[in-house]
């Protein structure tokens, strides 16, 4: 079956500019995170859904970041006024209900210049 | 905080060698435990999990065992292949707080026929 999916694969844009980030998750998962991998880091966690709601962001960085999720289906990760720093994988995962295991997509490749 | 170390890589072995990759954790509470990898190319994979002490996980000859007085959660497998080549994560999650996984910094494993 399809896994998680996410898009774009590979995105390069300029300090300053607004960018947005997709995430599909398996259908039917009600659960979904954004984590972030940094060259040469562990994967650190951003945000966790619930269905639509967001019970623990936590793990955004600063109020440049936001995200939001439709139902139990897609999400976008947004990041306004990026800065070099934000250069990272952006990965998404999705579970059938949390805390059951994480189903993770290929990632979006940031980079910042 | 929570937080996971496992050893520095890379880590470069003959076929059929013997392969550990040491994995500690720091925690309140009692945290799952996780082995996840990354192939070339390819989205991160759960490989095996524990969820309470002296619990071994096992998968695809890959072996960890929850210790509780150590608080480690170590990798291992007996007889490793050129197929094994891949990115190894250990990761902890909370039991009964956040969803979120915290995950190590990665070791990246190279197997040579």
């Amino acid at each position: 079956g399809a896994g998680v999916s996410q898009s774009p694969s590979n995105k390069v844009t300029e300090k300053g500019k607004d960018v947005e980030l997709r995430c599909d998750p398996i259908s039917g998962h009600t659960a979904l995170y954004w984590y972030r991998q940094r060259l040469g880091q562990g994967l650190e966690f951003l945000i966790y859904f619930q269905g639509n709601s967001a019970p623990d962001k936590s793990g955004l960085p600063s109020d440049r970041f936001s995200a939001e999720r439709t139902g139990e289906s897609v999400s976008t990760l947004t990041i306004q006024r990026t800065q070099q720093e934000d250069s990272a994988v952006y990965l998404c995962a999705s579970s059938v209900t949390s805390p059951e295991t994480q189903y993770f997509g290929p990632g979006t490749r940031l980079l910042v210049l | 905080g929570d937080s996971v170390t496992q050893m520095e890589g890379p880590v470069t072995l003959s076929e059929e060698a013997f392969l550990t990759i040491n994995c500690t954790y720091t925690a309140t509470g009692y945290p799952s435990l996780f082995w996840y990898v990354q192939y070339p190319g390819e989205g991160l994979q759960l490989l095996l999990k524990a969820t309470k002490a002296d619990d071994k996980g096992s998968n695809k000859g890959f072996e960890a065992t929850y210790r509780k007085e150590t608080t480690s959660f170590h990798l291992e497998k007996g007889s490793v292949q050129v197929s094994d080549s891949a990115v190894y994560f250990c990761a902890l999650r909370l039991q009964g707080g956040s969803e979120k996984l915290v995950f190590g910094k990665g070791t990246k494993l190279t197997v040579n026929p």
